[in-house]
């Protein structure tokens, strides 16, 4: 049972465009990440939210957690090539171990 | 660049044979989680050590154990090796166990087995 639910799987877009990428959950997190992965290396952190309706930007991408605290969105303006990659979302659960729970990935390729 | 180093960086094994794998962690996270990356899926939780105890396990079945040192580095072993085990596995070390700790990812060892 995936608990997050990653859309949309795979982004083909032009340098220039905007996107946006939704996380989606029927549990309630303490946190969620957003991670990027390249192959053949491990996911990097890109920002963390914790707070319910919290906004969080790095540059050209912007973070949103929902207010419910079940949903984040990743939105990216003016996309460039040097954007391609896996975008994982992973979410903390409240409680015990810190154990988190990944979204299967958008693969976004942007094209010049 | 994480700090959070993994060896091998690539294995092929048989089915039915054992495999060891080794992370080393941030210099001092005292908490390593070990994730299965099987191709076009997100990482899934396999478990997670702190202070050389297990401290949470996702459901993988028992021939997946780990051990962490007295160093915070740690191993995960795999015994009787299925042709579904060959995935990217990732090693994340942390500060503590709670919260919004952050994880930091190691490059991964990705298993092949034939």
């Amino acid at each position: 049972t995936q608990l997050l639910e990653q859309s949309p799987q795979f982004l083909s877009i032009q340098e220039g465009e905007n996107l946006t990428v939704y996380c989606n959950s029927s549990s309630v997190f303490s946190s969620l990440q957003w991670y990027r992965q390249e192959p053949g290396e491990g996911p990097v952190l890109l920002v963390t939210v914790v707070t319910g309706g919290e906004v969080k930007k790095l540059k050209r991408l912007t973070f949103q957690f929902g207010d419910a605290r079940k949903d984040s969105s990743l939105h990216i303006t003016a996309a460039q090539p040097g954007d391609t990659g896996l975008y994982l979302c992973a979410g903390s659960l409240s409680g015990g171990y810190n154990k988190l729970i990944f979204g299967a990935g958008t693969r976004l390729a942007v094209h010049p | 660049e994480t700090g959070v180093t993994q060896s091998p960086t690539h294995l092929i094994k048989t089915r039915g044979q054992q495999v060891t794998l080794r992370c080393s962690s941030q210099s001092g996270h005292n908490t390593v989680s070990w994730y299965q990356q099987a191709l076009g899926q997100g990482p899934q939780f396999i478990f997670q050590y702190y202070r050389e105890e297990e401290n949470g396990r996702g459901n993988f079945p028992p021939r997946f154990s780990g051990l962490q040192f007295p160093n915070y580095s740690s191993e995960l072993n795999v015994n009787a090796l299925e042709l579904d085990d060959s995935a990217l596995y990732l090693c994340a070390s942390s500060l503590e166990i709670g919260g919004a700790d952050t994880q930091y990812f190691g490059p991964g060892t990705r298993l092949t087995v034939l």
